[in-house]
């Protein structure tokens, strides 16, 4: 059963930095692509990115695009989002995504909420 | 990027209606529409790829239709379990989502 773990929820100041996680079970992790979706309170869904772990092929949204930056590790089967400069915009739930293909997301992580408040 | 008009951004159905929710994308996207299903404070769940594939353990009376720029999320006849939000996603060039549609229990 493929499964995506994400790590638990954050509550930060604007200007800290963060990264979060996700840790994928279940399936060859390589070769499955694992991405990024923002939902912000209350709206709807935003794609950030995706990366397959097998080579690095790393894309962005244009929205996303120097705001933010995805990696993996495959020793440990787990994606990264990582912020250098957070802002009270960003206070949204994360969802990570994982797909055989880029056509569309098969499985979705729990969610990581991210509160970013003074 | 390619612009997503869901509608409607809310519907109320009785059990046992037929429900409709349409996405129109500012360009051709073939058949690279997808759709998910989200119940409150839950993450999104695929129901349908390339426009009408149905995802695997999806009730039957979900299906998708259309090509091209326009396209359809019917269920059949919706069920206590199918009140939830549905939006839908383009994945020909950058990925994109709808706004979203909230079905609720009239």
């Amino acid at each position: 059963e493929v499964q995506l773990v994400q790590s638990g929820a954050e509550v930060k100041k604007p200007g800290e930095s963060l990264r979060i996680s996700c840790k994928g079970s279940g399936y060859t992790f390589p070769r499955y692509w694992i991405g990024w979706v923002r939902q912000m309170p209350g709206k709807g869904l935003e794609w950030m990115g995706i990366i397959y772990p097998g080579d690095s092929d790393t894309r962005y949204s244009p929205s996303f695009y120097g705001q933010v930056t995805i990696s993996v590790d495959k020793s440990i089967n787990t994606a990264y989002l990582q912020w250098t400069s957070l802002r009270a915009s960003d206070t949204a739930m994360y969802y990570c995504v994982s797909s055989r293909v880029l056509d569309y997301f098969e499985y979705w992580g729990q969610g990581t909420l991210l509160t970013v408040s003074s | 990027d390619i612009q997503i008009t869901q509608s409607p951004s809310s519907l109320s159905a009785s059990v046992g209606d037929r429900v409709t929710i349409s996405c129109r994308t500012s360009q051709s996207v073939s058949t690279y529409l997808n759709w998910y299903q989200q119940k409150p404070g839950k993450a999104p769940k695929l129901l349908i790829h390339t426009a009408s594939s149905l995802q695997s353990g999806v009730p039957s009376r979900f299906s998708g239709g259309g090509s091209g720029t326009n396209f359809t999320l019917t269920i059949k006849s919706v069920q206590p379990e199918d009140f939830a939000t549905y939006h839908c996603q383009q994945t020909d060039g950058t990925l994109t989502f709808g706004g979203g549609t909230k079905v609720e229990i009239k």
